[in-house]
């Protein structure tokens, strides 16, 4: 059974950098044709999709985040990561890492409140 | 950008019946729709990919239907664990996949 982790600092002051990290169990993060997604939603609001990263390296961001996002991967640890600059209250959420095949994401964390205040 | 609207944004329904909730898109998506379901406190869970098929360990209860720009979810006899949010979501622009703004399904 696949399980997705994040880890990181819930706390991150105003135009500073945002850190998560996905560590991926029960099986390799290099294994089949998955990509590896970032997901956000705000406290009582919808999904805001933020990239995805193949195990190649190879990214996709939201246009509207890509200014600001960083996703990669680490193979060896079978972690993927999310650093998101120059942060605002706007981006105060929770965050999600997911497993993506084209067929929507079957696997989620458990999503991990990452807050923006000084 | 694909815009993805549901309705209604509230749906109430009793045990027992069915429930319907739409999904549209602001140009075609082919069959590239996900449903999810949310409870309070979890992650989504994925419901159905590819506009109609279930995913593993999904009720048959569950089912979807859809292409182009309109979709559908049909929880044909609602269950107490069934009350909770649900969100569609098209992957058809790889590049900037979009999640509705959420139905919240809640009993009558």
């Amino acid at each position: 059974q696949v399980q997705l982790q994040e880890s990181g600092p819930g706390l991150v002051k105003p135009s500073q950098t945002l850190s998560l990290t996905c560590t991926v169990s029960g099986g390799s993060i290099s294994s089949g044709s998955y990509y590896w997604s970032w997901i956000r939603q705000p406290a009582g609001k919808g999904l805001e999709w933020i990239g995805r990263i193949y195990t190649s390296g190879s990214t996709n961001y939201n246009p509207s985040l890509k200014s600001r996002v960083t996703i990669s991967v680490d193979t060896s640890k079978n972690q993927f990561s999310l650093k998101l600059s120059s942060v605002t209250a706007a981006d105060t959420a929770v965050y999600y890492c997911a497993r993506g095949a084209g067929l929507g994401y079957d696997y989620w964390g458990q999503g991990t409140l990452v807050t923006v205040s000084s | 950008e694909i815009v993805m609207t549901q309705s209604p944004a509230t749906l109430s329904v009793s045990p027992g019946e069915r429930a319907t909730l739409s999904c549209r898109a602001s140009q075609s998506v082919s069959s590239n729709l996900a449903w999810y379901q949310q409870k309070p406190g979890q992650a989504p869970r994925l419901l159905i990919y590819g506009a109609s098929t279930r995913a593993t360990g999904i009720p048959a209860r569950f089912s979807g239907s859809g292409s182009g720009t309109e979709f559908t979810l049909t929880i044909s006899s609602l269950q107490s664990e069934d009350f909770a949010v649900y969100y569609c979501q098209q992957y058809n622009n790889w590049l900037r996949e979009t999640f509705g703004q959420g139905t919240k399904l809640e009993i009558k």
